[in-house]
């Protein structure tokens, strides 16, 4: 079974510039939820959607938006971006049976 | 509100020693526990987690953890570390109850394995 995929795996932006970030989750795995991962505060969570509707969100401005398309696939959005936006953007997904995570390799975001 | 602390950013053991590394949480109510292993430039790996059932737990590559609900602590241990497992790890909860999926981590620990 194909793991979980992060697509672009790298990317760097300008300040004020908007970026989109897509993640395909395991197959058959209904609940993808996004982490932002920063030397200075870790793993923080961003939200989850699960059948395309989000059930959670992290305390993030709400520059930060996300949306789940009916065959699971998500994508975040960050718009006006910062310099403090510059981080690894984890994705994951959910085998609801075992409420076991499994993330995929991440995006690394470079706001100049 | 949940919490994970894990104490130690860095732990240095020597090829063929024992693992120990630490996660204390906090949670409101029965927690979902679970440890994840970080390579550099890679996602997170899921090593081991705890569900309510045993509350000792075996994992991937011969580490476990034990839940102990009294000390609210769920540290990872290993045998003989080898060189390989040098990574950082991350101690995670999930509120068993929240119907959504949202893990809270703590801060990490880099494991370093000297030769």
């Amino acid at each position: 079974k194909a793991g979980v995929t992060q697509t672009p795996r790298y990317l760097i932006k300008t300040r004020g510039q908007q970026v989109t970030l897509s993640c395909s989750p395991i197959s058959g795995h209904r609940s993808v939820s996004w982490y932002q991962q920063t030397p200075g505060q870790g793993l923080q969570f961003l939200f989850e959607y699960f059948s395309e509707t989000q059930r959670n969100k992290g305390n993030f401005p709400g520059r930060f938006s996300g949306r789940q398309f009916s065959n699971s696939r998500s994508e975040m959005n960050v718009s006006t971006l910062e310099l403090g936006d510059s981080a690894l953007y984890l994705c994951a997904s959910t085998r609801t049976d075992s409420y076991e995570q499994y993330f995929g390799p991440g995006t690394r975001l470079t706001v100049t | 509100a949940q919490s994970v602390t894990q104490l130690g950013s860095h732990v240095s053991v020597s090829e063929g020693a024992l693992v120990l590394l630490r996660c204390n949480y906090s949670s409101s109510v029965p927690p979902y526990l679970f440890w994840y292993v970080q390579y550099p430039n890679q996602g997170l790996q899921l090593l081991l987690k705890y569900t309510s059932a045993a509350t000792l737990v075996k994992g991937i590559n011969d580490f476990e953890a034990e839940f102990k609900k009294s000390e609210t602590s769920f540290h990872l241990t290993k045998p003989s570390a080898h060189m390989s497992d040098a990574a950082e790890y991350f101690c995670a909860v999930s509120d068993s109850g929240a119907g959504s999926y949202q893990l809270t981590f703590g801060k990490g620990t880099k494991l370093s394995v000297i030769p």
